[in-house]
């Protein structure tokens, strides 16, 4: 079967860097997404890694290791408006989004 | 980047009754979008893609005939969930690819149903 693995939730210190883990088992891949939630809203795009390494955009970054079915989101500088569910998704061969359960991530000042 | 829309926001309807939520793409066509539901506290979860101009298609285990799927244009998508139930509230979320690349998808802000 599809799964997609990552923490339930996590608690970080504002001005700290955290970073949020996603593992994936799926048929086929076309690439791994980030998405970020804010309780109550819909998710909002945050990047896409489909080759190996890293991606940086702003304060957040985000890796891709293919072989090892594995991916994270780093979040540096945090600020108490990142207090949201981070979701991650993968494409599989059939080109649908398969989501993970999202992972809470909790800022305190 | 491209903006989804959706309508209504949040909606409280009485059992046994039908629900539309539309769906709309506003700066891009869109020949395909998703709908998804989401229970508190449970990641997103596929119910259907509705494809313009033919019959949408179901995940396993959505009814197709309570989750009416409309895809009129290439800028709107409806859902009609018939005789709604209490077990139907959720928070329903669309979304449309902009293109036809593989890459964001663009998130309607959601509808929040509750059902008495």
């Amino acid at each position: 079967g599809q799964n997609i693995d990552q923490p339930t939730e996590m608690t970080a210190t504002e001005g700290a860097i955290v970073q949020i883990n996603c593992t994936y088992q799926t048929s086929g891949f076309n690439g791994l997404f980030w998405y970020q939630q804010h309780a109550g809203e819909a998710p909002t795009f945050l990047s896409y890694n489909v080759l190996d390494g890293l991606e940086e955009k702003g304060r957040f970054s985000s890796f891709l290791s293919r072989s090892k079915g594995y991916s994270y989101l780093l979040l540096k500088e945090l600020q108490m408006k990142d207090s949201a569910s981070y979701l991650c998704a993968v494409m599989d061969s059939n080109y649908q989004l398969i989501w993970g359960a999202g992972t809470k991530l909790i800022i305190k000042p | 980047g491209a903006v989804v829309s959706q309508h209504p926001s949040w909606v409280i309807c009485k059992s046994g009754t039908s629900v539309k939520i539309e769906c709309r793409s506003l700066d891009f066509q869109a020949t395909t979008m998703f709908w998804y539901r989401q229970f508190p506290k449970q990641s997103l979860m596929l119910m259907a893609t509705s494809n313009e101009g033919s019959k949408a298609t179901y995940e396993q285990g959505v009814e197709k005939d309570k989750f009416l799927i409309n895809h009129a244009s290439l800028t709107l998508s409806t859902l009609t969930v018939t005789s709604a139930h209490p077990e139907d509230s959720s928070f329903y979320i669309c979304s449309a690819p902009e293109g036809q690349g593989i890459h964001e998808q663009f998130f309607g802000p959601g509808t929040r149903l509750t059902v008495l």
